[in-house]
Order: structure tokens, then C-alpha cells, then sequence
């Protein structure tokens, strides 16, 4: 079964400033998907960045971008120039290819501050 | 499109009571998930639907959980008799095998809490 970490609970960032946050997983397949989901107060998952495993190079949605590393099995998210409407829950999830249900394994989450 | 809907968004109830959540997927999608958010298990799978029929409920709690899906446009979870440790924010998310990433559309979730 495929498993999704994330050691962070929470993190800290000054406004304008740059923090990546951690996600490691577990799996034995080749390929997958990976997503970094935002949840702000409202409770609404919304999809922030997604990866292809097989492509080698960085996503990258404007000031949001990761780093991938399939060999170590990580898959950072990095937010640059942190704005106050970034503070929320961000989850990591994983999603096989060969799955064909689409399940979505997430991790624990990581709960992200902008202070002004 | 409107997206997933979900209802209602919130819903209080005494323990023992049964509790019906509805959700209604986009249009053409045909998985259809739901998720239960707690602060001690985080998000996890409860079961899922392709086609109306379900595929896998392993992720079901116990017998008191149930989920139907009469149709492509409507799925119900439902609960009876509820506890308090049911308390949670069940999300509905749709998709389809052909979308780029596998993407799952969400819900807004509904906030249940049994008291």
C-alpha cells in the first residue's frame, strides 16, 4: 500500500518570503500522479500544483513550484513570495496509474502561518 | 458547471439519530469518492463508485456506515444509528479515468457533528 509523510505539521513564513514544505511517500509503482492540495478555513480542497512521475522536470503554477525527486521518493512544494491568503492546510496526495479507481492517499498535512 | 455540490453543509444531531449525506457529482463524470476528515486520522478514503456501482468500501468503518448511488448524478452516505466519533467532514470528490492526472473535483464538504 502506498503511504504519504509529511513531518511538518506546521510552518511559519514572513510575508514575501519563500517556505517549502515536506512530503515523502512510499510506493512500488513506476508511475503516479502526486498533488499538493491547499484547504483553507473553508474546508475546500483545492488543487494547487500536480506531477507526473515520469516527467523529470518541475511543475510550476506561478508562485508555486516543487521538487521532485523519484529516487528519494520526495516531492516538496515550495511558495515564493508568500501572500496572507496562502495560509491554510496543505496536503500532500499520491494517486497510481495503474489504479484505476483514482484513490487519492493523502498525508497528514502540514499547517502553513503567514505572518504579516 | 456547478462543480460537486454538497448537502447539507452542516448537520448537528444527537447520537443514535441517522444521518443522510447527498452529494451530486459533475456531469459525465463516473467515479464518484467520499472522503471523512478527522483531526486524529486525517483524510481517508471511505469508498468509491464507478458507474454507479460500488468498488471498493474497505475503507468503510463499520456496519453502521452505508453508501448508495441510484444514479449517475446522485450518491447518499448515510449513517444509522450515529455516534459521536463520527464527528468529521465527509467530502464527495467525482472524476473520470480520461482526465489529465486522474484529477478529483471536490466537494465543499459537509461538517457533521453528533453529540
Amino acid at each position: 500500500a502506498q503511504t504519504v509523510t509529511q513531518s511538518q505539521p506546521e510552518m511559519s513564513v514572513q510575508e514575501a518570503e519563500t517556505v517549502t514544505l515536506s512530503c515523502t511517500y512510499d510506493t512500488s509503482e513506476s508511475d503516479y500522479y502526486l498533488f499538493w492540495y491547499k484547504q483553507p478555513p473553508s474546508r475546500q480542497m483545492i488543487l494547487v500544483i500536480r506531477q507526473e512521475a515520469y516527467k523529470q522536470q518541475n511543475a510550476t503554477e506561478n508562485r508555486f513550484s516543487v521538487n521532485f525527486q523519484k529516487a528519494a521518493k520526495s516531492f516538496s512544494l515550495k511558495i515564493s513570495d508568500s501572500q496572507l491568503g496562502d495560509a491554510a492546510m496543505y496536503f500532500c496526495a499520491y494517486t497510481g496509474l495503474n489504479n484505476a479507481g483514482n484513490m487519492l492517499t493523502f498525508g497528514g498535512g502540514t499547517r502553513l502561518m503567514v505572518k504579516p | 458547471d456547478a462543480g460537486v455540490i454538497q448537502s447539507p453543509r452542516h448537520e448537528v444531531t444527537e447520537m443514535g439519530q441517522e444521518v443522510t449525506l447527498r452529494c451530486k457529482p459533475i456531469s459525465g463524470h463516473d467515479y464518484l469518492f467520499w472522503y471523512r476528515q478527522t483531526m486524529m486520522r486525517g483524510l481517508e478514503l471511505l469508498i468509491y463508485f464507478n458507474n454507479n456501482v460500488p468498488i471498493d468500501d474497505s475503507g468503510m468503518p463499520e456496519d453502521r456506515f452505508s453508501a448508495k448511488m441510484p444514479n449517475a448524478s446522485f450518491s447518499t452516505l448515510k449513517i444509522q444509528p450515529s455516534e459521536p466519533r463520527d464527528s468529521a467532514v465527509y467530502f464527495c470528490a467525482s472524476s473520470f479515468l480520461g482526465l489529465a492526472y486522474n484529477e478529483q473535483f471536490f466537494g465543499p464538504g459537509t461538517r457533521l457533528t453528533v453529540l
